[in-house]
């Protein structure tokens, strides 16, 4: 059964202050990781996709990063803004169809 | 990507009644997926809404309780039948084209059952 465990469950980051989320992974033949933004009150926004060990992927202050076990996503100087619940998934070989399996959640609050 | 949108966005139900979900998408899509999303955790998926045929449900989800619908490519329906208090969750649906295995998410709806 594939697993996601994300960490830290919340962070609280100072306006600048660079950090990084955790999403280890227990996959039969990953077909997939992904990363997305969850905004209060709203749906996942999808953010990266990344597919083998070693791939990274970047978005304004973002990173995505990649191991065969864990993927990193990468937070350089956050503003305000990027305050939300980051959201890793993974889609396996053995999963039927397009089933992701999704982790609880890094909840990131970055202050002013 | 497509827009996706969702009705309603929030409701308050009775226990023991229904309420369906409506899910339209802008463009045609292949695959449309429903999720729930229980108070302070993460995303499980219910179903595949498929094009003309049955659902596909996960483990633990039964159609008797969840019927899905999907009359054609841009449009899929889900039902909480026979609610109690702890079908109270984010219902969400996401889709995915043909050659990408990407999922983009409707913007949820929000289900209280009294």
């Amino acid at each position: 059964e594939d697993q996601v465990t994300q960490s830290p469950e919340a962070l609280r980051l100072q306006e600048g202050e660079s950090s990084s989320l955790n999403c280890s992974y227990t996959v039969s033949g990953l077909r997939g990781l992904f990363w997305y933004r969850q905004d209060p009150g709203k749906g996942p926004e999808f953010l990266f996709t990344l597919y083998s060990a070693g791939e990274e992927k970047e978005k304004e202050r973002l990173k995505a990063t990649l191991t065969k076990k864990e993927s990193f996503l990468h937070i350089t100087a956050p503003k305000p803004e990027d305050s939300a619940t980051y959201l890793c998934a993974v889609r396996s070989q053995e999963t039927s169809g397009s089933r992701l399996t999704f982790g609880e959640g890094t909840q990131l609050t970055v202050n002013p | 990507s497509a827009v996706i949108s969702q009705k309603p966005s929030r409701d308050i139900c009775q226990r023991g009644t229904s309420l369906t979900i409506q899910c339209q998408v802008d463009s045609q899509v292949t695959m449309m997926f429903w999720y729930r999303q229980q108070p302070g955790q993460s995303l499980t998926l219910i179903a595949t809404a498929n094009q003309g045929s049955e659902a596909t449900y996960e483990s633990g989800f039964v159609i008797d309780k969840f019927p899905i619908s999907r009359p054609n490519l841009t449009f899929s329906t889900l039902t909480v039948s026979n609610m109690s208090p702890e079908d109270s969750s984010i219902y969400l649906c996401s889709v995915r084209q043909e050659n990408s295995y990407e999922q983009y998410f409707g913007p949820g709806t929000r289900l209280t059952v009294t």
